[in-house]
């Protein structure tokens, strides 16, 4: 199986500030990458679909970017809604496989 | 509007067993493969297995295969995740979710959460 591992594993933050999330995978995935946002209480959100698609609804401070094994999820600027834990998932490989998440909480 | 509505929390004992519910509504229910996630509590997320409501072609996932059952009655839009005999290890949260109508195994609706405790 896949092994994805998330970095850093706390990301502690103000608002308004930039937030990166690394996600790296243990062989490629292409770019069958996703990552979703989980709340306290609350099911994930997919937030970006195959490393850089936003779904539906999702605001433009969320961007995605990388390929192959080194993936980037960017909030531009935080907003208090947006202190979660986040999480990737690779799809390329059987079967799919979540990373271990970030925490990013308020500094 | 898409849901996927899960039935409520369950307390159950070692070596009972449990089937949990999810009913799908707002979309075509046989043409999206819907899978089962669990997360224990505090902890990540574990993509367990899923079903096609079409024909009820299932996969699992190696370390789930042979202890849990996935199936679905497409009469009322509902995907079941059962157990024959519980283990205190399955106590945790389990959500279904609905794949992306142009993508698999990348999840866009997600239901509520059932908590499972199981515990004597």
């Amino acid at each position: 199986e896949i092994v994805l591992t998330q970095s850093p594993a706390t990301l502690s933050l103000s608002p308004g500030e930039r937030a990166t999330l690394s996600c790296r995978a243990s062989q490629s995935v292409k770019d069958y990458l996703a990552w979703y946002q989980q709340k306290p209480g609350q099911p994930p959100r997919l937030l970006i679909y195959d490393a850089s698609n936003r779904a539906t609804g999702i605001p433009a401070r969320f961007s995605g970017s990388g390929s192959g094994t080194d993936f980037t999820l960017t909030i531009s600027s935080l907003e208090p809604e947006d202190f979660a834990v986040y999480y990737c998932q690779q799809r390329s490989n059987w079967p799919p496989i979540f990373g271990g998440g970030t925490k990013v909480e308020i500094k | 509007e898409v849901q996927l509505a899960q039935s409520g929390a369950e307390v159950k004992k070692p070596g009972e067993s449990l089937r949990i519910s999810c009913k799908g509504s707002g979309y075509s229910f046989t043409n999206y493969w819907i899978s089962w996630v669990r997360q224990v509590p505090g902890k990540g997320l574990e993509w367990m297995g899923r079903i096609d409501p079409s024909d009820s072609y299932t996969n699992y996932r190696a370390s789930f295969q042979g202890h849990v059952t996935i199936s679905v009655d497409t009469a009322i839009s509902t995907a079941y995740l059962q157990w024959s005999s519980l283990k205190a290890s399955d106590t945790a949260m389990y959500y279904c979710a609905r794949r992306l109508p142009f993508g698999d195994n990348v999840w866009d609706y997600w239901g509520q959460g059932t908590l499972v405790t199981v515990s004597s």
